[in-house]
């Protein structure tokens, strides 16, 4: 099966912007979808597709996409944003399967 | 509403066997792409399996022939079916709803139910 490499970790400061980015060969065919998940929590879609956000979700969350890569910048980040991020799609090698990065961890500080 | 309530979860032995469902409220099973989405302590998630609206079933290659993934029309319920559980197989399981035609999104999650594989 195919990969989703994310960094395991970023930092950002209390205000500024962050991007997230997610890389991987599925990406040059499929769109990639975003996750936050805060501890002890069930995972919340935040962005999705080309330029989704579902209801609810702030819009200083938005995607973009190049390549092999998928990025999701939190711009104007709040404490509140301090949860671990993962992306997912399809996946190339058999198109019927899903995969998943391994997760950013994201700290604002 | 939409909701997904996951059951079933609790210790296994290893080599044992173990049913997890998921309650599904607000939508119809049977017409949607439903997952399977775990995660082992401290680690990422892993899509696990995915039946789609026709009925055919994919697994992820470290649950492949061990466990079955399977819908109730009447019940308006998922399951996931694990036999040869390993202590690898412990983690959170966690049922979502997959969207989309070309692309997939899984806008609708459970709260996860906890298997622990172990003796």
């Amino acid at each position: 099966s195919s990969e989703l490499t994310q960094d395991p970790a970023v930092s950002v400061a209390l205000g500024q912007t962050v991007r997230i980015t997610c890389q991987g060969d599925s990406l040059r065919t499929y769109f990639a979808s975003w996750y936050q998940q805060k501890p002890g929590q069930a995972p919340v879609l935040v962005f999705y597709g080309k330029d989704n956000r579902p209801s609810g979700i702030p819009d200083r969350f938005s995607g973009s996409n190049s390549g092999n890569t998928a990025s999701l910048t939190i711009t104007g980040t709040q404490a509140e944003d301090e949860a671990d991020y993962y992306c997912n799609c399809r996946d190339t090698s058999d198109n019927y399967l899903l995969i998943f990065g391994g997760g950013t961890k994201l700290t604002v500080l | 509403e939409v909701q997904l309530v996951e059951t079933g979860g609790g210790l296994i032995q290893p080599g044992g066997s173990l049913r997890v469902s998921c309650e599904v409220s607000g939508f119809t099973v049977n017409t949607n792409y439903m997952n399977w989405v775990r995660q082992a302590p401290g680690k990422g998630l892993e899509w696990v399996s995915i039946i789609y609206s026709g009925g055919t079933t994919y697994y992820a290659d470290s649950v492949k022939g061990r466990f079955t993934i399977s819908r109730d029309s009447s019940k308006n319920t998922l399951s996931l079916q694990m036999n040869t559980l390993r202590a690898e197989d412990t983690a959170v399981y966690y049922c979502a709803r997959a969207v989309g035609a070309y692309y997939y999104y899984m806008d609708v999650w459970g709260k996860g139910t906890t298997v622990t594989v172990s003796s």
